[in-house]
């Protein structure tokens, strides 16, 4: 994505392997956390998302897992596919002031085929 | 396609310039944002406009002056830029402030010399 330049962490796969990225986040009132997913030359694109009163969501091919206790979101992908890469940003959305959103420096997948 | 678009896709400017970048969504969404994507920071979103008027500014620097014409639209006025402002520029709406789902235009990557 446009966020070439950023020493981002990097995750490598095979494809068709089920790929995981982690992401820590700090602010506990927080109301919800989200997944967007940047590819090269594109804004970043909603993946989805999970509200702080649960632990688990499921979506096409993705999970989402929350552990408020050690402040920790996961995104899963089973059967990683090569449009699957790009830079993946997890965020925040406070619940005292919905207008925000906060967003992580960002993990880049690469799947290699 | 995600029904967000930005103009110009490129911009350089001099550092005495006057420029604007363009928003344009059609998708009925009544709230835009301006957001910062530099190499060295995450993320960063600069302004909240909801139906058209302003809610966030999350202490941008003067020169960077936003304006919200209708509901459909969103600028970016800039003036006396730096070359630490050189940064990919996403613009971004959602039907709420509230939604986690913000669509994103493709950015404005703006080079100041």
């Amino acid at each position: 994505g446009e966020s070439v330049g950023l020493h981002l962490p990097t995750l490598s796969v095979q494809e068709g392997d089920n790929s995981i990225i982690n992401c820590a986040y700090s602010n506990s009132a927080s109301d919800y956390f989200i997944w967007y997913k940047q590819e090269s030359g594109k804004g970043p694109q909603f993946i989805i998302d999970i509200r702080s009163n649960m632990d688990k969501r499921q979506g096409q091919r993705v999970t989402v897992l929350l552990n408020k206790t050690v402040k920790h979101l996961s995104l899963q992908i089973a059967a990683t596919q090569p449009g699957d890469s790009a830079v993946y940003f997890c965020a925040e959305k406070p619940r005292y002031n919905f207008n925000k959103f906060y967003f992580g420096s960002g993990t880049k997948l690469n799947v290699k085929p | 396609e995600t029904g967000v678009t930005q103009t110009p896709r490129h911009l350089v400017m001099g550092m005495t310039n006057k420029k604007s970048l363009k928003c344009e969504q059609h998708l009925g969404h009544n709230a835009m944002y301006w957001y910062k994507q530099s190499a060295k920071k995450p993320l960063e979103l600069m302004f909240v406009y909801n139906f058209k008027e302003q809610t966030e500014n999350n202490s941008v620097p003067s020169r960077f002056s936003p304006e919200c014409p209708n509901s459909s639209h969103l600028f970016l006025h800039l003036h006396t830029l730096q070359p630490e402002d050189s940064a990919l520029y996403l613009c971004a709406s959602s039907q709420a402030t509230a939604n986690t789902e913000a669509f994103f235009g493709q950015g404005t990557r703006l080079t100041v010399v």
